[in-house]
């Protein structure tokens, strides 16, 4: 099955560029996601890329697709105290195919 | 707009004690749901999805159960939690399929077994 790998801390400084990276192991990985998790709150969807896209941009993120490494990127603009959180990798097939879960990046962003 | 709802938002139940979670969506139809336990405050796990009405497929075999009466009610159950049992549950619901799967997770249930 898919095994998702992700770092387990980062830590930046406000105003600075984040770069949260990930690898999974199923090349079928049709897309590729990234969740947001405040303290005691649910995951927060924040994006995802589908597997024939090698970059995606909303605002303040980019992700960056590499299909042949099997690495995924996440990339914070101008990063925010606001923006400290753990960060999730997940990859899946679509459909009914289960999605699997990294275990997560802390984002520390020091004022 | 769609909206995902768990209650209670928190539960501290004694060893042996049943429990029932629940969780409901609105805004959409025909969703796929989840129940995820995360442990440590970090990787999820997850433990029973389901594609229908009383259609549940579990992930992990363990001391829970999960029902789904209604099109977006999705209930977690236990006859007798074990400590182990503790944790934060999370569901989730996706769009049904043909398309990106993407979940969207509801605020989670801290369960502290004692």
């Amino acid at each position: 099955g898919e095994d998702v790998e992700q770092s387990l801390f980062l830590s930046v400084r406000e105003g600075d560029s984040s770069v949260i990276n990930c690898t999974y192991t199923d090349s079928s990985s049709t897309y590729l996601y990234w969740y947001k998790q405040e303290p005691g709150a649910g995951l927060q969807l924040l994006t995802y890329i589908f597997s024939n896209m090698d970059m995606k941009q909303d605002q303040r993120l980019t992700v960056l697709l590499n299909k042949k490494d099997k690495h995924l990127s996440l990339r914070i603009a101008d990063t925010q105290t606001g923006d400290s959180a753990i960060y999730f990798c997940a990859g899946g097939s679509g459909g009914y195919q289960k999605v699997t879960f990294g275990i997560g990046t802390k984002l520390q962003v020091i004022p | 707009s769609q909206t995902i709802h768990q209650w209670p938002a928190t539960l501290v139940q004694p060893v042996g004690s049943p429990l029932s979670l629940e969780c409901t969506v609105e805004g959409t139809s025909n969703p796929n749901l989840y129940w995820y336990r995360q442990a440590a405050g970090r990787g999820l796990q997850l433990l029973f999805y389901s594609v229908g009405i009383g259609q549940i497929s579990s992930e992990v075999p363990q001391n829970l159960s999960a029902s789904r009466p209604q099109d977006r009610q999705f209930i977690l159950s236990s006859k007798k939690l074990l400590l182990s049992d503790s944790g934060f549950y999370l569901c989730a619901w996706s769009p049904p399929p043909g398309g990106p799967n993407e979940q969207y997770f509801g605020p989670g249930t801290r369960l502290t077994v004692t």
